[in-house]
């Protein structure tokens, strides 16, 4: 049972334009969503996170939208630079909870 | 800054070895836990700590077990390896349970891969 889902394993964009990375759920009492970046040979690394109560948070060229009517989220990145080409895992958790459920990552490759 | 340090980097057992995978963090925090890492299927939980003498389990516990002597440490140990354990293996801390974990901020390390023939 994926509660998290990311259904594009891979994605491929041009350098400077944006990177939009996709991300649903099925658990509804999910409240904190995150993304992690990985590179290969290294853990993933804490990117940008958003609480249920909020719709947007922005980070620099970062941004993650919630849709919780969708139950949808996403990250994008703009303008896309070649130091971006990474996995990225989206990932859940119910605050007060213990336990961070992940996604199944997306691969992103910015072309020069 | 050493953070989250994970040895061995890289392992192969044959079918029924057993092992310890180590992972020491020094950021004092309380909680601590492992995943694994496949093609397709993203970071599982495998087992999880909030504090010394505390440990649950995760999503795919079956094969590992785990112990928390200490707020630093937080071995995994492989009883009888078997194929279906080679993956990559991640430990992870968070400052404390209740503001880590509870927001999902977690440190990861390099990792650890195993190779089970």
């Amino acid at each position: 049972d994926q509660q998290v889902k990311q259904n594009s394993p891979s994605l491929s964009v041009q350098e400077g334009r944006i990177s939009i990375l996709n991300c649903d759920y099925t658990n509804s009492m999910f409240d904190y969503f995150l993304w992690y970046k990985k590179y290969p040979a290294e853990g993933p690394t804490f990117l940008i996170s958003i609480s249920s109560i909020k719709d947007k948070n922005e980070d620099g060229r970062f941004t993650v939208f919630l849709n919780k009517s969708a139950k949808h989220l996403s990250l994008h990145i703009v303008p896309s630079q070649p130091g971006d080409s990474a996995v990225y895992f989206c990932a859940a958790i119910i605050q007060g909870a213990q336990k961070l459920v992940f996604g199944q990552g997306t691969r992103l490759t910015i072309n020069p | 800054n050493a953070g989250v340090t994970q040895t061995p980097k890289f392992q192969v057992l044959k079918t029924g070895q057993s092992m310890t995978l180590q992972c020491a963090q020094d950021m004092n925090h309380e909680y601590m836990s492992w995943y694994r890492q496949d093609p397709g299927m993203g970071l599982r939980l495998i087992h999880y700590s909030v504090g010394a003498g505390i440990t649950d389990q995760g999503e795919v516990p079956n094969g590992y077990n785990v112990s928390r002597s200490t707020t630093e440490d937080f071995p995994l140990r492989l009883l009888s390896a078997a194929p279906s354990q080679t993956s990559v293996y991640f430990c992870a801390s968070s400052r404390g349970y209740r503001r880590g974990p509870s927001t999902g901020e977690l440190f990861f390390g390099e990792g650890s891969r195993l190779t089970v023939l």
